[in-house]
């Protein structure tokens, strides 16, 4: 069965470096998210991506966070500058139909 | 701000207990409701999406009820076993919305 994937499953990284966190959606879809969650609490909502560009954000996505599709099958998520704030566990997910999101096993990240 | 609560926080039963939890969200501006079962070190799997007030959806021995009017729905387990523990979260889709307003999550621990 079809599958979202993401890597790497952990990162860890020092205050101030950049990341990338990199999903690849299940193949036939075409709208793709990014979430996480923060140690406790709920998962919430950062960007949604169609047709090559951002069609939702949250105001926690500001500035310091972009989306990227570079070829067609990769989604990046990248955070410029990392804060300590950011640790989080961060999930991809994609769909095709309406409604169903599938989402990845998520990138567990750790800012020092 | 969007609310989403599930309650109860986490659940210990015996294995065969049939169990259940709830979600409540905002009863207005709904588009739909989504149940996820999501193991440890897993992707969160997509078990429901529910549109329609007075739905119920049913998978296996898991089925799901949706009340869009008073904004709940219950989420119910027969004879559970071991391999149901998992947290079980449900998120909410707003109308003219890309994202999922998440609930905390109901851990479930069924023992043997």
């Amino acid at each position: 069965e079809p599958e979202v994937t993401q890597t790497p499953s952990h990162q860890v990284t020092q205050m101030g470096q950049e990341v990338i966190l990199r999903c690849v959606p299940i193949s036939n879809h075409l709208y793709f998210y990014w979430y996480r969650q923060i140690l406790g609490q709920k998962v919430e909502f950062l960007v949604s991506f169609y047709n090559n560009e951002i069609s939702e954000k949250s105001e926690i996505f500001d500035d310091q966070f972009s989306v990227e599709r570079p070829d067609g099958s990769n989604f990046t998520l990248k955070i410029r500058s990392t804060k300590l704030e950011d640790s989080a566990m961060y999930f991809c997910a994609s769909r095709v139909v309406k409604e169903t999101q599938y989402f990845g096993p998520g990138t567990r990240l750790l800012v020092l | 701000i969007l609310n989403v609560e599930q309650s109860p926080q986490s659940l210990h039963v015996q294995e065969g207990d049939s169990t259940n939890f709830t979600c409540s969200f905002p009863s207005s501006n709904f588009y739909a409701l989504h149940w996820y079962r999501w193991e440890t070190a897993k992707s969160p799997e997509a078990l429901f999406v529910m549109t329609l007030n007075g739905d119920e959806k049913k998978k296996g021995r898991i089925s799901a009820t949706l009340n869009t009017k008073e904004g709940y729905s219950y989420l119910y387990i027969k004879g559970s076993q071991p391999e149901d523990s998992a947290t079980y979260l449900c998120a909410f889709m707003g109308g003219g919305s890309e994202k999922l307003v998440f609930g905390k999550g109901t851990k479930l621990t069924v023992n043997p």
